[in-house]
């Protein structure tokens, strides 16, 4: 079986502060792995993934992921957050060689000025 | 700008109505999805496509019913709904099967509201 665990479901940040949105996953078999990004209103979009080789990916808008395979971790992070960064953050995994992806169930990420 | 365009973005019907969900892509993705999605949840999966033809029904009630006239298109017909199904309703697509990685491309959604 498989299962995606975000640790926090909301996570209040101070602009230009560093931020990191934890998620955990299980699984008997390979995956791949996500984060997507959701601002309201709109459908989810791609930040990052994690297919194999480096651990640490880098994705759009200044976010980035460290694949942790002994802790079986992939936490998202950003060296300083912006007000426009407010939105829900979901992890996400699929087995290889399938087609269904399993989502977390989504961190608030909340920019204060 | 989304590459996955999903028509209307509103719907309201009532429990009798037939209505529809339209979804459209044209980065020759040979997968697509229907997800449901209620305030404040994740993304539950509902259908899966591939090559046209249906790979995955997620036990959805029979008053959902999906076609995928061709590699392009989606639909989602809805009759007999439910208030319970007033949701927010994406549409996905990704490469096939054999692709490394999979990535789901949303569309904006299709907010629908039963009454």
């Amino acid at each position: 079986a498989q299962s995606v665990t975000q640790l926090d479901s909301q996570v209040p940040v101070f602009e230009e502060a560093p931020v990191e949105l934890r998620c955990n996953y299980s699984s008997s078999v390979s995956v791949y792995l996500f984060w997507y990004v959701q601002y309201p209103n709109q459908g989810l979009q791609l930040l990052l993934k994690y297919l194999s080789g480096s651990t640490l990916v880098k994705g759009i808008n200044g976010f980035e992921a460290e694949f942790n395979k002994s802790q079986t971790s992939f936490h998202l992070r950003k060296p300083s957050v912006h007000i426009s960064d407010t939105a829900e953050y979901f992890c996400a995994a699929r087995n290889t060689g399938g087609f269904k992806t399993i989502f977390g169930a989504g961190t608030r990420l909340f920019v204060k000025a | 700008d989304t590459e996955v365009t999903q028509t209307p973005k509103h719907l309201v019907m009532g429990m009798t109505n037939k209505k529809s969900l339209k979804c459209e892509q044209h980065m020759g993705h040979r997968a697509m999805y229907w997800y449901k999605q209620k305030a404040k949840k994740p993304p539950e999966l509902m259908f899966v496509y591939s090559y046209e033809k249906l790979s995955i029904n997620e036990s959805v009630p029979s008053r959902f019913s999906p076609e995928c006239p061709n590699s392009s298109l989606l639909n989602l017909h809805l009759h007999a709904l439910q208030p319970e199904d007033s949701a927010l309703y994406l549409c996905a697509s990704s490469q096939g099967i054999q692709a490394r990685g999979g990535e789901l491309f949303f569309g904006e959604g299709s907010r629908l509201t039963v009454l």
